[in-house]
């Protein structure tokens, strides 16, 4: 069964940092970009940002309200993609789904950022 | 960036019916567009991609056209899971943008 299981979410303090995790069982991840996608409580979806391949050199893209405070990271021996969030703000408590092409999605991973 | 605007927000349709959603991109996004479906709790599906091809899997009563900037979703003979809420969303470039949605409801 092909499936992208993120974890790491959870309560954080304002300012505070998480590093979400997004593991592949059942498809390589190794020769796939992937994306990072949010959704508020309530909300719709914002793309976060991604990461090419290493043959395309590993490089990452964000969204303008994410640039500077995350980071997309990626280790294909592992089969994982990571987000590291810094510097959180209340705004960026969503649900986050890791995305391998358009067509797999996790079942998301709910980060709250709250005092 | 790329802004992506739907219309309508809300379409009240009945089971049976036909219903058409649009999207328009701010600028060309040539026809790398997709249209997701997504029900409450649950991650988004891949309906159509590339504009008007279907994702595996996903029945014949849904259709995507256009290319440009103004897209459409159709769905024929609306069936009782269909009801959700849909977004497209370019990717046409290194920053891919979604719309806001357009939930369907009978």
């Amino acid at each position: 069964e092909v499936q992208l299981v993120e974890s790491g979410g959870g309560l954080v303090k304002p300012g505070g940092s998480l590093r979400l995790s997004c593991a592949a069982s059942g498809l390589s991840l190794s020769n796939a970009w992937m994306s990072w996608v949010r959704q508020a409580p309530g909300k719709g979806l914002e793309w976060v940002g991604r990461i090419s391949t290493k043959t395309d050199g590993g490089t990452t893209y964000y969204a303008a309200p994410i640039k500077g405070r995350f980071v997309i990271s990626r280790d294909d021996s592992k089969n994982t993609v990571y987000l590291q969030m810094n510097s959180l703000e209340n705004e960026d408590t969503a649900m986050y789904y890791c995305i391998r092409d358009l067509n797999y999605w996790g079942q998301g991973t709910l980060v709250t950022v709250s005092s | 960036e790329i802004v992506m605007t739907q219309s309508p927000a809300t379409l009240s349709v009945s089971p049976g019916e036909r219903a058409t959603l649009s999207c328009r991109a701010s600028q060309s996004v040539s026809s790398n567009l997709a249209w997701f479906q997504q029900k409450p709790g649950q991650a988004p599906r891949l309906l159509i991609y590339d504009a008007s091809t279907r994702a595996t899997g996903i029945p014949a009563r849904f259709s995507g056209s256009g290319s440009g900037t103004e897209f459409t979703l159709t769905l024929s003979s609306l069936q009782s899971e269909d009801f959700a809420i849909y977004y497209c969303q370019q990717y046409n470039n290194w920053l891919y943008t979604f719309g806001q949605g357009t939930k369907l409801e009978i």
